[in-house]
């Protein structure tokens, strides 16, 4: 079936440090891959997606590659800032034409000053 | 801001009770769909529509009905609330240029007692 790991956290990172966090995914078919950021109190917010192998999403300084030899999307960040702070969700769209979404667990990320 | 409102936005209610979330989405989309979030498992698919009168279940829908009369209102509801429906939901909707990418509302926070 479909499915999505991502690492779990929490993580907690200083100012201005690098961020990644792991996402591999099992799919059959050609998935679109998403990833998705809930500030505390908050709806998800579509922070990029990928929808074919080697596509870059990148959004607010946040990139993730689409990699099929190595079924990841890898979510990065130069340098991450305080306001980065949340719950990020690496996600896959299976067709079928309902374009319905599975979701990793979530990875929660401190950022201090 | 893909137009989508949820009510109520919090909720306590006694088990057993009868209890409807109601999704309003204002841009015509054909799709929408209900997830709950729970600590450690993400989000998961209850329900989604993929038209008027027009629905299917998702991975969680044991204990949830849904119903659209309209395009623009998807509701959900728990017949009877139990405990383990304390949750926070989301309904989603269908969007975007390329019309594959699925966005949330805010979430409405449900406890059952």
């Amino acid at each position: 079936g479909n499915s999505v790991t991502q690492m779990e956290g929490p993580v907690t990172l200083s100012e201005e440090a690098f961020l990644t966090i792991n996402c591999t995914y099992t799919a059959t078919g050609y998935p679109s891959l998403f990833w998705y950021v809930q500030y505390p109190g908050e709806g998800l917010q579509l922070l990029l997606k990928a929808t074919k192998a080697d596509d870059k999403g990148s959004n607010k300084g946040f990139e993730a590659t689409y990699r099929k030899e190595t079924t990841s999307f890898h979510l990065e960040k130069g340098s991450v800032q305080v306001s980065d702070s949340a719950v990020y969700f690496c996600a896959l769209s299976y067709q079928g034409g309902s374009e319905k979404l599975v979701f990793g667990k979530g990875t929660k990320l401190t950022v201090n000053p | 801001d893909a137009g989508i409102t949820q009510s109520p936005r919090h909720k306590v209610t006694e088990t057993g009770t009868p209890v409807t979330l109601r999704c309003h989405q204002t841009e015509n989309h054909r799709y929408m769909y209900w997830y709950r979030q729970d600590p450690g498992h993400g989000l998961r698919l209850i329900h989604y529509s993929y038209g008027v009168k027009d629905t299917d279940k998702g991975e969680v829908s044991d204990g949830y009905s849904v119903s659209r009369s309209k395009t623009e209102d998807f509701l959900l509801t728990l017949e009877s609330a139990t405990s383990s429906q304390t949750s926070v939901y989301f309904c989603a909707i269908r969007g975007g240029n390329s019309g594959n990418t699925i966005y949330f509302g805010e979430g409405s926070w449900l406890t059952v007692v």
